[in-house]
């Protein structure tokens, strides 16, 4: 079954703890995204990467870190440096040919307690 | 870099009726406008883009439109269902950048 795998759905972390949220995907696709959804914000870009072992910062990268070592593997952590974590998490990925159409992830839901 | 602004935030139809979502963007180099849809509780998924080149596009009840001009694209929606109910998300492209989203409308059709 070809798609976007994240892990966990559902996170629960205490405040200054970071924590990686998991990404994966079978499809090949040279891209991978990470956006942050928060109601009536919509969807707002975290971090990108197009090629393996290269990754770009979006418009909210404060707080978060992420690692490309895997064509198929996207990671994100959040770290205890970002202010406001309790979000949902959706992870993205595209194709090189069809680099405009994204397919998401089942997305993973953070809550700092 | 683009931003796209998205309204109304919240919409309610009478089931049979047809909604209307607007989105207005600012980078007139943008070249691609996709509309996604997501279901509560569910990912977003495409449902109907349209590129610079054309100015409609239809698919079955759903129809995207853009004023290259006036640079604004809208998503029209007829004979709405009850299963049309989500949150319904506009975007643009520029160049090789990602996609660009805006902030979403809750689309609610009341049976």
């Amino acid at each position: 079954d070809g798609g976007i795998t994240q892990s966990p759905k559902y996170l629960f972390r205490k405040e200054g703890q970071n924590v990686t949220l998991s990404c994966e995907q079978n499809l090949n696709h040279d891209a991978m995204y990470w956006y942050r959804q928060d109601p009536g914000q919509g969807l707002r870009l975290i971090y990108y990467s197009q090629i393996v072992n290269d990754f770009q910062k979006g418009d909210i990268a404060e707080g978060y870190s992420v690692s490309r070592e895997k064509k198929e593997s996207f990671p994100l952590t959040v770290t205890s440096a970002q202010k406001n974590p309790t979000a949902f998490y959706l992870c993205a990925s595209s194709s090189s040919g069809r680099a405009n159409v994204l397919t998401f992830g089942a997305g993973s839901r953070l809550t700092v307690l | 870099g683009e931003n796209v602004e998205q309204h109304p935030s919240t919409l309610s139809v009478q089931e049979g009726d047809s909604a209307v979502i607007k989105c207005t963007y600012s980078d007139s180099a943008s070249n691609y406008f996709p509309w996604y849809k997501q279901e509560l509780g569910k990912r977003p998924q495409l449902i109907i883009d349209i590129r610079s080149n054309v100015g409609e596009k239809k698919d079955q009840r759903i129809a995207v439109t853009l004023n290259k001009t006036a640079k604004h694209f809208s998503l029209h929606i007829t004979e709405t269902q009850p299963e049309d109910s989500a949150v319904y998300f506009c975007a643009g492209l520029s160049g090789n950048t990602p996609l660009v989203f805006g902030k979403g409308t809750r689309l609610s059709v009341i049976a």
